[in-house]
């Protein structure tokens, strides 16, 4: 079946360093890939998406390119804030109209 | 703009007592799902709607109903509250027929059965 694996958490990194959150994906055919954010005692927000291969989807500084050749859709971020503190969720939708999501990563950014 | 409406935000229940969760959407949204979310183990799926009228289980339906009589509200009953229940719950709902379409987060009800 379709499954979504992303890195474990948790990570912690300093302000401005760049980050990466690995995330890989199994299914068929051509699912769309996202990422979603969630603050403390919050509901999952969409941070960004991506239709179909090589699309890029970008918000808020952060970046994540479709990549079907090796099945990823990795987030990245060139210089996090303490305010990027958050559970970072990857998800797709496939060709079915299923939903499925990673475990999550949990981000700390220290000052 | 409204989005997806969850009440409660916070319910205690005591073991064996019965509630409704419920979930309402303004974005004439055809697919509606409930999730609960539990430390390290991320969503798991409880059920979900593809449109008024038609309901169907997830990876973890027992112990929860649901029914769909309107586009617009996906209420979730617990038959029996178990402690096992305890968790964070979440609506989302999307459009339905353009697969490319992310799904729409309430902000949870926090349940704790006791």
């Amino acid at each position: 079946g379709d499954s979504v694996t992303q890195m474990e958490g948790p990570v912690t990194l300093s302000e401005e360093a760049f980050l990466t959150i690995n995330c890989t994906y199994t299914a068929t055919g051509y699912p769309s890939l996202f990422w979603y954010v969630q603050y403390p005692g919050e509901g999952l927000q969409l941070l960004l998406k991506a239709t179909k291969a090589d699309d890029k989807g970008s918000n808020k500084g952060f970046e994540a390119t479709y990549r079907k050749e090796t099945t990823s859709f990795h987030l990245e971020k060139g210089s996090v804030q303490v305010s990027d503190s958050a559970v970072y969720f990857c998800a797709l939708r496939d060709t079915g109209n299923q939903f499925y999501f990673g475990t999550g990563t949990s981000l700390t950014v220290i000052p | 703009n409204a989005g997806v409406t969850q009440t409660p935000k916070f319910q205690v229940l005591k073991t064996g007592q019965s509630m409704t969760l419920q979930c309402a959407q303004d974005m004439n949204h055809e697919y509606m799902s409930w999730y609960r979310q539990d430390p390290g183990m991320g969503l798991r799926l409880i059920h979900y709607s593809v449109g008024a009228g038609i309901t169907d289980q997830g990876e973890v339906p027992n112990g929860y109903n649901v029914s769909r009589s309107t586009t617009e509200d996906f209420p979730l009953r617990l038959l029996s509250a178990a402690p096992s229940q305890t968790s964070v719950y979440f609506c989302a709902s999307s459009q339905g027929q353009r697969s490319n379409q992310p799904q729409h987060f309430g902000d949870g009800t926090r349940l704790s059965i006791l």
